[in-house]
Order: structure tokens, then sequence, then C-alpha cells
């Protein structure tokens, strides 16, 4: 049974620019949910996606976007990218809210 | 910003000795989650201990929840060196929103 999988799993990137990053669930799962995690932070809340609908967001700018597919599937795209977007960002998916499983993580440098 | 808190941040101990993690929050919760993560990269699921449970075991580690005081502990017994990881707890702020601590630092020496 395949875990939730995270590409890419580094990423470099400079100011100004565009990311797109993407996630694919736990088998059987139907919601995905996206952290931000600062060097030496805990993650912190960006969204989450279920029924391809954003549910709920933290404090997050607009510049943080998300999909989610027919599958499934997510991506966390970031534009107008600044340096203070270098983070590890997570992604977690989830059936009901009891338990989030998280993916490796993309490691996100913006120079 | 994080609304759970960790103590201590940094914990260093010696291989076979036991490691206590605390954890507070502010706000009531139907359950409180524990997760390791190694080196930066993703969070392993730990354990759950629900509001109405006051302790919970898993292998070696035992979690205790008081609600009256809003704090939570993780103990590891026996420890080894691959317990070596941030530990961070996290609860739900709504139904959606996980939220977590800064986390505790283990290192386990051997």
């Amino acid at each position: 049974d395949a875990g939730v999988t995270q590409s890419p799993t580094h990423l470099i990137k400079t100011r100004g620019q565009q990311v797109t990053l993407r996630c694919s669930p736990k088998s059987g799962h139907d919601t995905v949910s996206w952290y931000q995690q600062a060097l030496g932070q805990g993650p912190q809340f960006i969204f989450q996606y279920y029924e391809e609908e954003e549910r709920q967001r933290g404090n997050f700018p607009d510049r943080f976007s998300g999909h989610q597919f027919p599958n499934y599937s997510s991506e966390l795209n970031v534009n107008a990218l600044l340096l203070g977007d270098s983070a590890l960002y997570l992604c977690a998916s989830s059936l009901v809210t009891d338990t989030q499983y998280f993916g490796p993580g993309t490691r996100l440098t913006v120079l | 910003s994080q609304q759970g808190e960790e103590d201590p941040q940094a914990l260093s101990i010696q291989e076979g000795e036991n490691a206590t993690m605390n954890c507070s929050y502010k706000t009531s919760i139907n359950n409180l989650q524990w997760y390791r993560q190694n080196s930066g990269r993703g969070l392993v699921h730990l354990i759950l201990i629900r509001s109405n449970e006051r302790e919970k075991h898993s292998g070696r580690l035992r979690v205790t929840l008081d609600t009256s005081k809003k704090s939570s502990s993780l103990l590891i017994t026996a420890s080894r060196a691959a317990d070596t990881a941030s530990y961070f707890c996290a609860y739900y702020q709504g139904a959606q929103k996980l939220v977590f601590g800064q986390g505790t630092r283990l290192t386990i020496n051997p």
C-alpha cells in the first residue's frame, strides 16, 4: 500500500518565480492538507482540499494556491516567490479528521 | 504562529535511558497526536490519544493526557539511537487544521 508521495524532493528557485509542488495521497484517502515548515519550527497549516474544494485556509497570502484533482492528488502553487518561502513543504492525506499521514516533503530553496 | 508548546526544546540522554517530553495547548480538543520527524523529512504518526483517555501505550511509547491542565506527555522508554529525532504534538483547531508545537529535539547518545 503506497503511502503519501510528493514531488519533487528538492527545488531551487529565484525570487519572483513561480513553483508547483505535487502530492499523491495514501490509497483510499480523499483529503489532502498542505503545511509549510521553516527550519527549526513546527509545520504550519496552509490549506486543506476535499472533493476538489478548499475547505479551510491558514494564515497564508493569496500567493499560495492549490488544486485537487478527481483522483484526489493535489498541487500547491506559490507565485512571486520570496526568500521567506524557503521551507520544507509537507503534504498530508486523511480520510477522517483523526490521523493525517504525511509525505516526505519537498525542500524549496529560494535564492 | 505555533499554538502548542513543547518542553524541553532539546533533550540529550544516554542510550537506554527514558525520555520524557511535554506538550501544552490552549484550546479544548477532541484528541491529541504525537509525531516524529527524522532529519527534516516527513512526519511519522506515533500515537493518538482521545480527550476521554488519560493514558495510552504503544510499544515503548507511553502518552498521558490531562485535559484539565491542557497538557500531554510522551515517554519513550529504553531509548535507542534510532529514536534520535524531533517530536511534535499536534491537535485539531476546527475540523481540518492540525496545529503543531515547535517540537522537542531528542538526541540519544551511544
